[in-house]
């Protein structure tokens, strides 16, 4: 069973909409958060990383975090057609980054 | 920005030919990954080292070896390579609470 797991697999959204996708652990043991991004023919690149309960704004991105469900949301506003990309959500049992667990991720196509 | 390069960028073998996939990072990162992504399997750690001459096991190592000869280069070798071992590689780096830097991967084919 995915110990990490994305949800929706594929969104489209319109150029200046708000994207927004999820990830849930399985594993009580998965308190740390990141999330990547893939454009194609290149290798994944972090977005951003979420350790603690709540909001975490960096731009445009804005994650959310809920420890107690193990839930991990990211939202996109102002989506632009660069934003087309799969999303990876990755989990660790540590605050660092070795041995991060990635989900399936979610491909984002952005429509003018 | 972190620099991670792996060669070749495409490669194609034999069933059961000997491959070595290359990775070089000039970052001054201790840890040095291997992952192999697959659709309906995402990215899945093979290898991964702590510097040079050390290495761990991941997720899915059977089939892989790994070798960290310096601090800056890290190799997966494949020497008796199956059609199940075609995929895209990507080697990363990072340092102790750094993010992790990918490479641009390896498409590998085993026919």
């Amino acid at each position: 069973q995915q110990k990490v797991q994305q949800s929706p697999e594929s969104l489209s959204v319109p150029e200046g909409g708000m994207a927004s996708f999820n990830c849930t652990s399985s594993d009580r043991n998965f308190q740390y958060f990141w999330w990547y991004r893939q454009h194609s023919g290149e290798g994944p690149k972090a977005l951003m990383s979420i350790f603690s309960d709540g909001d975490k704004k960096e731009g445009r991105f804005t994650a959310h975090l809920n420890k107690a469900s193990l839930h991990v949301s990211l939202h996109i506003r102002d989506s632009q057609p660069s934003d087309s990309a799969l999303y990876f959500c990755a989990a660790s049992e540590h605050n660092y980054a070795q041995g991060l667990t990635f989900g399936l991720g979610t491909r984002v196509s952005v429509f003018p | 920005e972190a620099a991670v390069t792996q060669s070749p960028r495409n490669k194609v073998t034999v069933t059961g030919g000997n491959v070595t996939l290359s990775c070089r990072q000039t970052n001054s990162h201790n840890y040095m990954y291997w992952y192999r992504q697959d659709t309906g399997h995402g990215l899945r750690l093979i290898h991964y080292s702590y510097g040079a001459g050390n290495l761990q096991i991941g997720d899915v190592p059977d089939g892989y070896k790994a070798t960290r000869t310096t601090q800056e280069d890290f190799f997966l070798l494949l020497e008796l390579a199956s059609p199940s071992q075609t995929s895209l590689y990507f080697c990363a780096s990072s340092g102790l609470n750094t993010e992790v830097f990918f490479g641009k991967g390896t498409r590998l084919t085993v026919v």
